[in-house]
């Protein structure tokens, strides 16, 4: 296992574009995080899963990103009408069962979104 | 709410020099703290929680409740300490999700 992997690694759109970003966890964790990150800024949250349930979403969730874990695998965040605002870097994290708390997070790569 | 503050963007010292990264925190009840770090082209990672209460890479942190404080230090800082470093927390009791600092940029010169 090669830890977590993001794709695509930057993605370049046009304002009004929808783009998706997928993120596969470490295998053996069932908890992913997404986060993200602007320049000068430390990473922000935005949602969180257990397995397939989506438990907790941050007010930067605006009605524009969705995201799913559909087999309690792999997960997408997809964001709609981007818009320039929305350039950053996108975090996604595992951990195991316990989060925080308990264990660490283990982050990708990241994927970053460039708004023209 | 939940808040961790590091008032520092940048800290640079010569090779050598001891090292106190700052952080200051808010929280309801007793937190479990975190430095993550992260090396120029490298992912970031977490490199201690107070609740190990071990050194890493010669870091220490020492939790002070007393002052809301949970700084991150060194007695001789090394050329590939250079990084960014970010204090964190949970977000809440249930421990959900972490909050970060903003971040403090460690420059070791020679």
């Amino acid at each position: 296992d090669t830890g977590v992997s993001q794709d695509p690694r930057h993605k370049i759109t046009k304002r009004g574009q929808n783009v998706t970003f997928r993120c596969d966890p470490i295998s053996e964790h069932n908890r992913l995080y997404w986060y993200r990150q602007t320049l000068g800024q430390g990473p922000e949250f935005l949602t969180y899963f257990q397995n397939e349930a989506q438990l907790e979403k941050s007010r930067l969730l605006s009605d524009r990103f969705s995201a799913e874990r559909p087999k309690g695998s792999f997960s997408t965040l997809e964001i709609q009408r981007t818009e320039q605002g929305d350039s950053a870097m996108y975090l996604c994290a595992s951990s195991e069962t316990g989060g925080p708390n308990t264990g660490e997070l283990f982050f990708g790569e990241g994927s970053r979104l460039t708004v023209l | 709410a939940q808040r961790v503050t590091q008032p520092e963007k940048l800290l640079s010292v010569f090779k050598g020099a001891p090292v106190e990264l700052k952080c200051n925190y808010s929280y309801s009840g007793s937190p479990e703290l975190f430095w993550y770090v992260q090396y120029s082209r490298q992912r970031l990672q977490l490199l201690l929680r107070h609740i190990s209460r071990e050194s890493i890479k010669g870091f220490t942190a020492d939790l002070n409740k007393g002052e809301t404080s949970f700084h991150l230090k060194k007695p001789f800082a090394q050329e590939e300490d250079s990084a960014m470093y970010y204090c964190a927390l949970p977000a809440n009791q249930a421990g959900t999700a972490l909050i970060f600092g903003k971040g403090t940029t460690l420059s070791v010169s020679s």
